[in-house]
């Protein structure tokens, strides 16, 4: 079993619609990381979270330490967020970075 | 702007033959990373180094070499050795290690197919 589970592993919405992707991990953790990786390869951190919440523009990002578990949520979903969505958790007891498979979101208008 | 450049963002190589992928970074970063991405799996880690001429192997360092020889700049070599080299290889590095709650900042990969 990875120690980083994402779900689900391919979503596809329509252009307006709330969309949530999901984390849950199995080991002690010191960070949790959103990330987006662009057709072209490229990726970009989003959020950093090790409790709580975090938002920025139309990304939400939560996390349940108790659960091991994270929500990243996409209001008013636009074709432009169409990526690949990666999961990525800093282990505590060893600092080593865990990557979830992604999840490749496309949003049609 | 500061970022990472990796380059070329594909090649194409022989099997057998030893390949370099360049990675350079203007962050002033101490700490980078090589990442190795394969469809439906996480990123996985080949090599990293905090400091220059110092590095340490990842999970999957076998067949893989690295040096750093400048802060800017950690070059990887996909020897023969490497049993499944096609693959999309990511460069990332980040202001810290062990304090570790920096960003990871990546480059835009390099697409490698060896036939």
């Amino acid at each position: 079993k990875n120690e980083v589970e994402q779900s689900p592993q391919n979503l596809t919405a329509q252009e307006g619609e709330f969309i949530t992707i999901n984390c849950s991990y199995s080991v002690g953790i010191s960070a949790l990381h959103w990330l987006q990786q662009h057709p072209g390869g490229g990726i970009v951190s989003l959020f950093m979270l090790s409790s709580g919440k975090k938002k920025h523009g139309r990304l939400i990002a939560t996390i349940n330490i108790q659960e091991k578990h994270s929500s990243l949520h996409i209001t008013a979903s636009h074709p432009r967020d169409s990526a690949v969505y990666i999961c990525a958790v800093r282990a505590r007891n060893n600092n080593d970075m865990r990557f979830g498979a992604g999840t490749r979101l496309t949003v049609k208008p | 702007d500061g970022g990472i450049t990796q380059s070329p963002k594909y090649l194409f190589r022989k099997e057998g033959q030893n390949v370099t992928l360049s990675c350079e970074q203007n962050l002033n970063h101490d700490a980078m990373y090589w990442y190795r991405q394969d469809p439906g799996q996480g990123l996985r880690l080949i090599y990293y180094s905090q400091i220059v001429n110092d590095f340490q192997k990842g999970d999957i360092a076998e067949g893989y070499s690295v040096s750093r020889e400048k802060k800017e700049s950690f070059p990887l070599t996909v020897t023969s050795a490497q049993k499944n080299p096609t693959a999309f290889y990511l460069c990332a590095s980040s202001s810290r290690t062990v304090l570790n709650n920096s960003p990871l900042h990546f480059g835009n990969g390099t697409r490698l197919t060896v036939t």
